[in-house]
C-alpha cells in the first residue's frame, strides 16, 4: 500500500535554512505537496511539483524531487520564528481523488 | 481564492447526543469534499469522499452509519458524528477540490476540535 515517512522533528536556529525530507512508495504519483499546519488550525498548502519536475522555487521555498529515489524535500531559506508549525507532505494517487499525508515534521525555530 | 471554512471551530458535547460539523467552500463549487480525522500529534486519515448529490465513500474502517456525510449543495458538506463517544473525541478536518484544477490540490478548512464527555 502507500506509505509516506517524514523525520519526527526538526529544530533549526533562526536565520538558518531547514531542510525537511519526505519519501514515498507509489511511483505513479501525479503531484505532490507540502502543507503547514500551526497548531489547533487547518493544513495551508506551500507548494505542489509535479511529477515529471526536479525542482520548484517559490520565494524562500525550494522543492526537490528525486523521483528514482521517491524522495521529496522542501528547503526554507532564512528560517524565521513564524516558520515553527508542523510540515506534512503528501501525495496523489493517479486516478483516485486521494491525498496520502506523511507522518508529519515538527520544525521548532529558535532565536 | 479557493477558500474553505468550517463550523463549528470546537464543540464539547455529552456522550450519546449526536453532532453536525459543517464544511463550506466560500469562493467556489465544490463537487468533492473531503473529511479526515486527525489524533494528537498524529497524521491525517482520511474517512469519506463526499461527492454532490450522491453518497459518500467511505474508507475501509470507517462506520458509516456513525459519521453522517451529506453533500446537499455544491458549497456544502456536513459530517454529522451519530451517538457520539470520548473515543470519537478528535479534530476533524475537511477540505475541497477546485473542479477542473488540474493539480488535484485539496484547500482545507481550519478544523473542529470534537471533545465528548
Amino acid at each position: 500500500g502507500e506509505d509516506v515517512e517524514q523525520s519526527l522533528f526538526l529544530s533549526v536556529r533562526e536565520g538558518d535554512s531547514s531542510v525537511i525530507n519526505c519519501t514515498y512508495t507509489d511511483s505513479s504519483s501525479t503531484y505532490l505537496y507540502w502543507y503547514k499546519q500551526e497548531p489547533g488550525a487547518g493544513l495551508q498548502l506551500l507548494t505542489y511539483i509535479f511529477s515529471n519536475m526536479d525542482m520548484k522555487q517559490d520565494q524562500r521555498l525550494t522543492v526537490l524531487l528525486n523521483k528514482k529515489d521517491k524522495h521529496l524535500s522542501l528547503r526554507i531559506a532564512d528560517t524565521q520564528t513564524g516558520d515553527s508549525a508542523i510540515y506534512f507532505c503528501a501525495e496523489s494517487i493517479k486516478n483516485t481523488d486521494k491525498l496520502i499525508f506523511g507522518t508529519g515534521t515538527r520544525l521548532q525555530v529558535f532565536p | 481564492g479557493a477558500v474553505v471554512s468550517q463550523h463549528p471551530s470546537w464543540v464539547i458535547c455529552k456522550s450519546g447526543t449526536s453532532v453536525k460539523i459543517e464544511c463550506r467552500s466560500l469562493d467556489f463549487q465544490a463537487t468533492t469534499m473531503f473529511w479526515y480525522r486527525q489524533f494528537p500529534k498524529q497524521s491525517l486519515m482520511l474517512m469519506a469522499t463526499s461527492n454532490e448529490g450522491s453518497k459518500a465513500t467511505y474508507e475501509q474502517g470507517v462506520e458509516k452509519d456513525k459519521f453522517l456525510i451529506n453533500h446537499a449543495s455544491l458549497t456544502l458538506s456536513t459530517l454529522t458524528v451519530t451517538s457520539a463517544h470520548p473515543e470519537d473525541s478528535s479534530f476533524y478536518i475537511c477540505s475541497a477540490r477546485v473542479p477542473g484544477d488540474v493539480t488535484d490540490t485539496q484547500y482545507f478548512g481550519p478544523g473542529t476540535r470534537l471533545t465528548v464527555l
